[in-house]
């Protein structure tokens, strides 16, 4: 079945630093991939996503790569800031499921020092 | 601000008793989405209905557990006789039935089953 590995957290950072979340997937078609947030007391958010190979998703400084060679979907920030902390998904949707249900990661939780 | 709404937003019930959880999605959207989120892992799909239609639950979803769609509208969970492993939280998702297309949650019910 289809399944989301991300890197687990906390990730602690000081503002202005680099920020990567690792994601890599599995799927038994071909997936669409998602990054959604979670802010402090607030539901998910859609991040970004990508919907084909090679395809960059990119909103409010995030970025991110479906790459399906490695079958990764890797989310960056050049410069973090302590707004940014939160609890970041990834997921993917596969054409082959019905409905296009969602399957998640188990969420990465950041934390941005001043 | 017409986004997917959940009610109530926390539930505090004893072992054996019944709960009931609404969602009210975006107007337009005929795809409604029940997932549950345990305490640091992500989202689990539970089932999800196209206008009144329940077309898919997931093996998570036990006998206990009961969705309606009525008029295709806004949607019930009910969960009999609860017992302590369904302390989680329950998001509701909305969509058009548009392939792949962005699902938009609502904020939650936090459900704790004493």
């Amino acid at each position: 079945g289809d399944s989301v590995t991300q890197m687990e957290g906390p990730v602690t950072l000081s503002e202005e630093a680099f920020l990567t979340i690792n994601c890599t997937y599995t799927a038994t078609g071909y997936p669409s991939l998602f990054w959604y947030v979670q802010y402090p007391g607030e539901g998910l958010q859609l991040l970004l996503k990508a919907t084909k190979a090679d395809d960059k998703g990119s909103n409010k400084g995030f970025e991110a790569t479906y790459r399906k060679e490695t079958t990764s979907f890797h989310l960056e920030k050049g410069s973090v800031q302590v707004s940014d902390s939160a609890v970041y998904f990834c997921a993917l949707s596969d054409d082959k499921a019905a409905g296009n249900k969602l399957t998640f990661g188990g969420g990465t939780r950041v934390l941005v020092k001043p | 601000d017409t986004g997917v709404s959940q009610d109530p937003r926390h539930k505090i019930t004893k072992r054996g008793q019944n709960v009931t959880f609404r969602c009210d999605p975006i107007s337009e959207h005929n795809r409604l989405y029940w997932y549950r989120q345990t305490l640091g892992q992500g989202p689990e799909f539970l089932t999800y209905f196209q206008n009144e239609a329940q077309l898919e639950k997931s093996r998570l979803l036990s006998d206990r557990f009961s969705a309606e769609r009525p008029k295709g509208s806004f949607s019930t969970l009910e969960i009999q006789r609860t017992e302590q492993g369904d302390s989680a939280m329950y998001l509701c998702a909305s969509s058009r039935a548009v392939v792949l297309e962005t699902q938009y949650f609502g904020p939650g019910t936090r459900l704790l089953v004493l």
